[in-house]
């Protein structure tokens, strides 16, 4: 059973499009983030959720839009793509104390054309 | 703001030789630490934590320890496989108000072994 799930694991799509990332867990967490890996394995957070509330933004264009219609899931939607948002999209979860740890999706590819 | 600072990559070893990657960090209050490993195209587990000054976290024979006082925590393991190759992550996570919510990467570094 995967804890964290994300899809899809691939996406290639043309400069302008709009296309959502999903993301589900099954450990009963409360915080949910994503995190964008840029090409020198950077990782930096974009979101956090805690019990569907948002809590981080960190300075990410309005173009990304995260959504999380309950604690178990948090999407990504992002609009008008551009070249620079080429990366990859990790979601992660954890439980809200600050001594846990935070467990990853597979992560998302996305190749901006 | 909160930072943690890792060696630079890429480090390049042989089989069974001393591995070594240092992590220092700036908090403001006390956080807790942790190595995440990322393996080729997969996403980042957790290697080990600690969540106090003093502790140690360990596991697959890598270990690191929680210093307060230099404000490192630094991974070592005494002989690398090369199954070991991978990229590594020092984080942190801090009770303070929002950065309760995030962890807070440092930019990773490369670990190649050959046999």
């Amino acid at each position: 059973d995967t804890a964290v799930s994300q899809t899809p694991k691939y996406l290639v799509t043309q400069m302008g499009n709009d296309k959502s990332i999903k993301c589900e867990q099954n450990l009963g967490h409360d915080t949910m983030y994503w995190y964008k890996q840029d090409s020198k394995k950077f990782l930096k957070i974009m979101f956090s959720y805690n019990n569907k509330e948002l809590i981080i933004n960190e300075t990410v264009p309005n173009r990304f839009s995260p959504k999380s219609p309950d604690k178990a899931h948090l999407n990504l939607h992002i609009n008008s793509l551009e070249l620079g948002d080429s990366a990859v999209y990790f979601c992660a979860s954890s439980q809200e104390l600050v001594n846990t740890e935070a467990f990853f999706g597979q992560g998302t590819r996305l190749t901006v054309v | 703001g909160d930072s943690v600072t890792q060696m630079e990559g890429p480090v390049t070893l042989s089989e069974e030789a001393f591995l070594t990657i240092n992590c220092t960090y700036t908090a403001t209050g006390y956080p807790s630490l942790f190595w995440y490993v990322q393996y080729p195209g997969e996403g980042l587990q957790l290697l080990l934590k600690a969540t106090k000054a003093d502790d140690k976290g360990s596991n697959k024979g890598f270990e690191a320890t929680y210093r307060k006082e230099t404000t490192s925590f630094h991974l070592e393991k005494g002989s690398v496989q090369v199954s070991d190759s991978a990229v590594y992550f020092c984080a942190l996570r801090l009770n303070s108000g929002g950065s309760n919510y995030k962890l807070t990467f440092g930019k990773g570094t490369l670990l190649t072994v050959n046999p």
